[in-house]
């Protein structure tokens, strides 16, 4: 059971470069998130869905896009990578229970750099 | 749309003293969620609480739930070196989305 893998782990683009960052669960839960995380700073919320073949925006949405194709996997798309987009990339997942959302699962996360 | 603050931002201790981060949310919330980040990490779930005026204990760590279920709060005593990192607290309203806090950074002097 691996849980949440994300991938790349790392990764350096150049500004304008465009990259997918790939998410999969393995837990067959129905919420997904990207999370962008800057230094010394909290989670800010990019997109998340709340089931297959549905995405919504989070706070800070601009400059991403998201799908969600299959159940398992959150793809989040940079079309045209800026520096200010430079962060530490968190996906979670999380199921229903009882009506509840509840324990959100995270991936290592992945540290991107635009140059 | 629903928020989640959290307070207070940093919170520096010498090792032994006790350490308390509070959460708070514009709405009533149908269950608080606890997690800890350690330096380089990912955020890892410590805790779900649910019901109103709930309290939970695991080890030196306490948490507890408003009983208006807006607030909830995390009380470490005696912390130490291990306790190093950043608590998040998230909330929800029945099936919506997870809604984070911004988190408390605690750092400890040995």
């Amino acid at each position: 059971n691996a849980g949440v893998t994300q991938t790349p782990k790392f990764r350096v683009l150049k500004t304008g470069q465009s990259m997918t960052l790939l998410c999969a669960q393995d837990m067959n839960h129905e919420y997904m998130y990207w999370y962008r995380q800057d230094p010394g700073m909290g989670l800010r919320l990019i997109h998340y869905s709340v089931g297959e073949g549905t995405t919504a925006k989070g706070e800070v949405p601009d400059g991403y896009n998201v799908s969600r194709l299959k159940k398992q996997n959150f793809l989040l798309g940079l079309e045209s990578a800026a520096p200010s987009q430079t962060s530490v990339y968190f996906c979670a997942s999380s199921f229903r229970d009882r009506g509840m959302n509840t324990e959100a699962f995270f991936g290592q996360g992945t540290r991107l750099t635009v140059v | 749309g629903q928020q989640v603050m959290q307070i207070p931002q940093y919170q520096h201790v010498q090792e032994g003293e006790d350490f308390t981060t509070y959460c708070n949310s514009s709405t009533t919330l149908s269950n608080i969620q606890w997690y800890k980040q350690r330096p380089g990490g990912h955020p890892v779930f410590l805790i779900q609480l649910v019901k109103s005026g709930e309290v939970k204990k695991q080890k030196r760590l306490t948490f507890q739930f408003g009983e208006a279920k807006k607030n909830s709060s995390l009380h470490i005593t005696a912390t130490q070196t291990t306790d190093v990192g950043t608590y998040f607290c998230a909330g929800s309203q029945g099936a919506q989305k997870l809604v984070f806090g911004q988190g408390t950074r605690l750092t400890i002097n040995p």
